[in-house]
């Protein structure tokens, strides 16, 4: 139990184009999903906090108009980057809590963006 | 603020015993160890609650010192399959349970 798909798993896109990337619960409910991003061998930092039918919680320094978040229903969050520049490619990764369960986040397989 | 991990790295050999702390300046309220391997998304291991026991996952424990701030994951037995980069992820009790993840301590397991 407890999985969480992405997709896609990696894109390749031109700069100034936009991208989205779809967040999965496969078979638990997620009131809330987290997106986080990861440059390699650093940490996983929180990018914003998704809440189902309500807007996005941002954190300090993500600009909320370039990285668009929707959590539309319980299974499904996206992430658009829109505009992307060479400077946005990452390692983005979801996680998402289930709504039945305990406070343990469970994260998808992440998307690898690179911007040309 | 980022919760501290020490050490940065361990190399081991298979068999041997480790531990990877993980410390926090501000008061906690459950702190999440995961493990992920190269390319790949953390998996989750064990979440420790304040005012909840040790926990253990097979041969994976760990314990949470709420007056410290601080919480230990004890690697016994090591295999090679452990190898990969552990990181803690703390919560300060906010109402969406988001999670600060430390640096990371990369394990190495060698036969």
């Amino acid at each position: 139990g407890a999985v969480v798909s992405q997709h896609p798993s990696r894109v390749i896109c031109k700069s100034g184009t936009s991208v989205k990337i779809e967040c999965r619960s496969l078979d638990f409910q997620a009131t809330t999903m987290f997106w986080y991003r990861q440059f390699p061998k650093q940490s996983l930092m929180l990018m914003a906090t998704s809440n189902e039918g309500s807007k996005a919680t941002y954190e300090q320094g993500v600009e909320k108009d370039k990285f668009l978040i929707n959590h539309a229903s319980l299974t499904l969050s996206t992430l658009t980057v829109t505009s992307a520049h060479p400077e946005d490619s990452s390692f983005y990764i979801c996680s998402a809590r289930d709504a039945g369960g305990g406070y343990e986040q469970y994260f998808g397989p992440g998307t690898r963006l690179t911007v040309t | 603020q980022q919760p501290v991990q020490s050490p940065q790295a361990v190399i081991l050999r298979e068999g041997e015993d480790a531990v990877i702390n993980c410390s926090s300046s501000k008061a906690l309220y459950s702190v999440h160890w995961y493990r992920q391997k190269h390319g790949e998304a953390p998996v989750f291991l064990m979440i420790l609650l304040k005012g909840g026991e040790q926990m253990r996952h097979e041969k994976i424990s760990a314990s949470f010192n709420e007056k410290k701030q601080q919480s230990s994951l004890y690697l016994t037995a090591s295999q090679l399959s452990y190898s990969g980069t552990y990181f803690c992820g703390t919560d300060s009790g906010g109402s969406n349970y988001k999670l600060t993840f430390g640096k990371g301590t990369l394990l190495t397991v060698n036969p």
